[in-house]
């Protein structure tokens, strides 16, 4: 078990450029998380999806696009990146609310994305 | 609105010593609370949850107090070791449905020789 996978672990963009950061994950989890991480924060959520063909959207959205591939899969799309988007990008899944509410997530080692 | 904030930014504690990191949180609805770990270059890693119908949760070297009265958290880290050198992140789930989970700023520990 691979658990929550991401690539690339590095990127540096210029200001304008597009890429994915891709994310998977083998647990069979039903919700995945997109996550930025800035110095000295805590974690904001930026998209999220509760469950495979549904997506939504968290605390700072703006800027990105999501796609829920399928169940395993989780990408998230910078389309034209902006020095305000350097930051370090974590991936996460959990069960879901089928299991509960104790819904424990389970981070991917992150993406750091810097940009030009 | 809702926030879930840290009192202190770093605190440093003696190897060997009890570890205690606290935590606000200022949602009232709130019923589910979780800690993560997060070492230098890592992703979070889930430590300990409390539901909110339970005031205290035990895991192995570590504790999780919930005080609901004043919306307290913290986490006791019995014996610190070189190894709990992290940052530490309380996050809170809301009772509603939507049910995202709102992480706090972390406390970085840092362990004394």
């Amino acid at each position: 078990n691979a658990g929550v996978t991401q690539t690339p672990k590095f990127q540096v963009l210029k200001t304008g450029q597009s890429m994915t950061l891709q994310c998977a994950q083998d647990m069979n989890h039903n919700s995945m998380y997109w996550y930025r991480q800035d110095p000295g924060m805590g974690l904001r959520l930026i998209y999220y999806s509760a469950s495979e063909g549904t997506t939504d959207k968290g605390e700072v959205p703006n800027g990105y696009n999501v796609s829920r591939l399928n169940k395993r899969e989780f990408s998230l799309r910078l389309e034209s990146a902006a020095p305000s988007q350097t930051s370090v990008y974590f991936c996460a899944s959990s069960a879901g609310l089928a299991g509960g509410r104790t819904d424990t997530q389970y981070f991917g080692p992150g993406t750091r994305l810097t940009v030009l | 609105g809702e926030s879930v904030g840290l009192h202190l930014p770093t605190l440093s504690v003696q190897e060997g010593d009890n570890s205690i990191i606290n935590c606000a949180y200022s949602n009232s609805a709130s019923d589910y609370f979780i800690w993560y770990k997060q070492e230098s270059g890592k992703g979070p890693q889930f430590i300990i949850d409390i539901r909110s119908n339970m005031d205290k949760r035990q895991g192995q070297r570590v504790t999780v107090l919930l005080n609901k009265t004043v919306k307290h958290l913290s986490l006791q880290i019995a014996a610190t070791q070189p190894g709990d050198s992290a940052v530490y992140f309380c996050a809170e789930r809301s009772g509603n449905r939507d049910d995202k989970i709102i992480f706090g700023k972390g406390t970085r520990l840092h362990i004394l020789p």
